[in-house]
């Protein structure tokens, strides 16, 4: 059964650009026919889809962050990353790492990183 | 502002049904399915519905969802103290090249 583990450096500056990673285990993550995606949640907000991507390569963004967001898949390392350029205290979230067989199901999800932006 | 529509909260009492609605267009819920999501205070979301009215293993059969056009509902019967949450609808939309939406959330109280 695959699990997800979200990781990151912890608090981002103003302006700078945030990187998280998301380890799965119990699968390969480029053998696998899954979509791997990302989602945030502001303290106290809904929930936010922010990207996604299929094993093939094929990506799909949240047109409102599509031009800060870039994803990519380590297969050597069986990770997936996320990175958000120009951060600002709006993007300061909790961010979950996700899997799914179908584009849109998300099923598991990893427990969530809070990533808080702050000068 | 939220590309799916539900209320804001919800309640009932111990053994009661409870509904949470959810709304969209023709891009999302009317040619795609609905996910339904349960997220307890300080955890992540675990899938609750999939497939419109799918329930994953282990999801009890007091939970159960429906579709029709493009609305969506999510049904918990027999309602528990437990089931107290956070519950979110989400859908692949269509348009701009495919994306994923969620609903604003519901907040259920469990009186």
């Amino acid at each position: 059964q695959l699990q997800l583990q979200e990781s990151g450096p912890g608090p981002v500056k103003p302006s700078e650009t945030l990187s998280l990673t998301c380890t799965v285990s119990g699968g390969s993550i480029s053998g696998s026919p899954y979509y791997w995606g990302w989602i945030r949640q502001p303290p106290g907000k809904g929930l936010e889809w922010i990207v996604s991507i299929y094993y093939t390569g094929s990506t799909y963004y949240n047109p409102s962050l599509k031009s800060r967001v870039a994803i990519s898949v380590d297969s050597s390392k069986n990770q997936f990353s996320l990175k958000l350029t120009s951060v600002t205290v709006a993007d300061t979230a909790v961010y979950y790492c996700a899997s799914g067989s179908v584009a849109g199901l998300f099923d598991p999800w990893g427990q969530g990183t809070l990533v808080t932006v702050s000068s | 502002q939220s590309v799916l529509t539900q209320p804001p909260s919800a309640s009932g009492t111990p053994g009661q049904r409870v509904t949470i609605s959810c709304s969209g267009s023709s891009s999302n819920i009317g040619s795609n399915y609905i996910y339904w999501f349960q997220q307890l205070p300080g955890t992540a979301p675990k899938l609750l519905i999939y497939n419109n009215n799918e329930r994953p293993s282990g999801v009890p059969d007091r939970f159960s969802g429906s579709k029709s056009g493009t609305s969506a509902s999510l049904a918990i019967s027999g309602l528990r103290s437990e089931d107290e949450a956070d519950y979110y609808c989400e859908a692949w939309d269509d348009s701009l090249s495919g994306h994923v939406v969620f609903g604003g959330g519901t907040k259920l109280t469990v009186l």
